[in-house]
C-alpha cells in the first residue's frame, strides 16, 4: 500500500516563528488533507490539497503531486498552534485515507 | 465548534460491561467512519459505512460492533472488551466516498476517551 511520511517528527518553535513541516508519500495520489490534532484530542481538517497551493490565514499548503510531496507552512506561530499535524494520503477520492505519524509541534512564549 | 458530534466523552467500563459509542452528523454526509487513537499513533480505521451500509471492516475484533441506524447516525457497541481497547474513539463524516472528487474532507468528532479496567 501507500506509505506515507512526515517530518519533522518533533518541532520546538519560539512564538511568532514561522515552520514547515512536510508530508512525502510513494504513489500517485487524488486525495490528500492535512489536519491538526490539539491537546484535547480534537482533530480538526486544515487543508483538502491533492494537488496546487491553498491558504487559510497564517497557514498555507502546497502540493506538488508529480513529485510526490506536500507543504504545510504556519507562519507567526502561536501557542494555539501546538498539537499533532497528520498529513493522510488517498489514491482516489474513494478509498481510506492513509495518515502519516505526524509531526508534534510545540510552540512557546 | 464540531459538526460531528459524539457521546459520550468518557467511558470507563469494565470487561463484562456492553457499552455503547454513539455519533451524529447533520451536514448530509453519506460516509461515516470509526477510528481508533492509541496515544502517541496516528487514528487508525475500523470501519465505513457508505449509504448505511458497512463496506470496510479493517479486520475488526467482533467484540466491536458498528450499527448506522440512518444516515446521520451511527454507533458502535463494545462488548467483552480488554485493557488493551482502552484508546481515543473518533467517528468521521465525509460528503460521498463513491463518487467524492475534490470536496470531500474528513470531518472529525472530538471522540470519547474510552478506559477498559
Amino acid at each position: 500500500g501507500i506509505q506515507v511520511e512526515q517530518s519533522p517528527p518533533d518541532l520546538i518553535l519560539q512564538e511568532g516563528a514561522n515552520s514547515t513541516l512536510r508530508c512525502n508519500f510513494s504513489d500517485s495520489v487524488n486525495n490528500l488533507q492535512w489536519f491538526h490534532q490539539n491537546p484535547w484530542g480534537q482533530l480538526i481538517n486544515l487543508f483538502y490539497i491533492p494537488s496546487g497551493t491553498k491558504q487559510n490565514g497564517r497557514l498555507s499548503a502546497t502540493t506538488v503531486a508529480t513529485e510526490r510531496y506536500s507543504l504545510l507552512y504556519i507562519s507567526s506561530s502561536q501557542t494555539t498552534d501546538s498539537g499533532v499535524y497528520f498529513c493522510a494520503v488517498g489514491p482516489s477520492g474513494n478509498t481510506p485515507l492513509v495518515f502519516g505519524k505526524g509531526t508534534r509541534l510545540s510552540v512557546i512564549a | 465548534d464540531t459538526e460531528v458530534t459524539q457521546t459520550p466523552k468518557h467511558l470507563v467500563m469494565g470487561m463484562t460491561n456492553k457499552k455503547s459509542l454513539k455519533c451524529e452528523q447533520h451536514m448530509g454526509h453519506r460516509a461515516m467512519y470509526w477510528y481508533k487513537q492509541k496515544a502517541k499513533k496516528p487514528p487508525e480505521l475500523m470501519f465505513v459505512y457508505s449509504y448505511e451500509k458497512l463496506s470496510i471492516n479493517e479486520s475488526v475484533p467482533s467484540r466491536f460492533s458498528p450499527e448506522c441506524p440512518n444516515s446521520s447516525l451511527l454507533n458502535l457497541h463494545l462488548h467483552a472488551l480488554q485493557p488493551e481497547d482502552s484508546a481515543l474513539y473518533l467517528c468521521a463524516s465525509s460528503q460521498d466516498p463513491l463518487t467524492a472528487v475534490d470536496n470531500s474532507p474528513l470531518h472529525f468528532g472530538n471522540g470519547t476517551r474510552l478506559t477498559v479496567t
